[in-house]
């Protein structure tokens, strides 16, 4: 079974900084992907980047970007010029292809980010 | 173009009682999904559907049960609603298995359960 382990349950970053949040995962498989999810106040679960793990470049999306470490089994996010919109709960997830789709989460990281 | 909708947002059950929460999505997806939330544990997957007339257990199926009634809709049902079950509950669809697209999330039901 695939696990997603988020270690920092709670974090905080200045306006305009730069913070990484840690995600590491197990899985057997080759063929994967993951994915950033964001979850404001509103609760709306929100798509922040994603990575598809025959892909060696990193993907990046405008302040956001990872950190895939395909042999280490880790993908980190780093979020660029931190901003007070970016105060959230942030997941990562996996998902690998097979005969049904289903998305693993981790446990999730509370960003505070401090004007 | 309303993504996925459930209803209702908020919900007040006393132990013992019924429900059903609603889900539906305007995407076409074929796989579908209920997860809980709680702190400190992440999205926990109830039950999914992969395509329309079936559906499977996921991590914690027990005291639920699901209905995929059709392409568009899969509801979530509670028959005998236990203080364990306050949650927020999340919905969500994606496209095909083999297309491996992310999941679109509904904006979550909170439940209290007294």
């Amino acid at each position: 079974a695939q696990t997603v382990t988020q270690s920092q349950p709670e974090m905080s970053v200045q306006e305009a900084e730069t913070v990484t949040l840690s995600c590491t995962y197990d899985t057997s498989e080759s063929n994967y992907y993951l994915f950033w999810y964001k979850q404001p106040p509103s609760r709306q679960m929100i798509l922040v980047i994603r990575q598809e793990a025959y892909k060696q470049q990193n993907a990046t999306e405008n302040r956001f970007s990872v950190n895939f470490q395909k042999a280490a089994k880790s993908f980190s996010l780093k979020i660029s010029d931190s901003q007070l919109g970016d105060t959230a709960m942030y997941f990562c997830a996996f998902i690998h292809p097979g005969g049904y789709q289903k998305v693993t989460f981790g446990t999730g990281t509370k960003l505070q980010v401090i004007p | 173009n309303a993504g996925v909708t459930q209803t209702p947002k908020f919900q007040v059950l006393k132990t013992g009682q019924s429900m059903t929460l609603q889900c539906a999505q305007d995407m076409n997806h074929n796989s579908m999904y209920w997860y809980r939330q709680d702190p400190g544990m992440g999205l926990r997957l109830i039950y999914y559907s992969a395509s329309e007339g079936t559906t499977d257990k996921g991590e914690v199926p027990n005291g639920y049960n699901v209905s995929r009634l059709n392409k568009r809709e899969f509801s979530l049902r509670l028959e005998s609603a236990a203080p364990s079950q306050t949650s927020v509950y999340f919905c969500a669809s994606s496209d095909t298995p083999q297309k491996n697209t992310e999941a679109f999330f509904g904006q979550g039901t909170r439940l209290t359960v007294v």
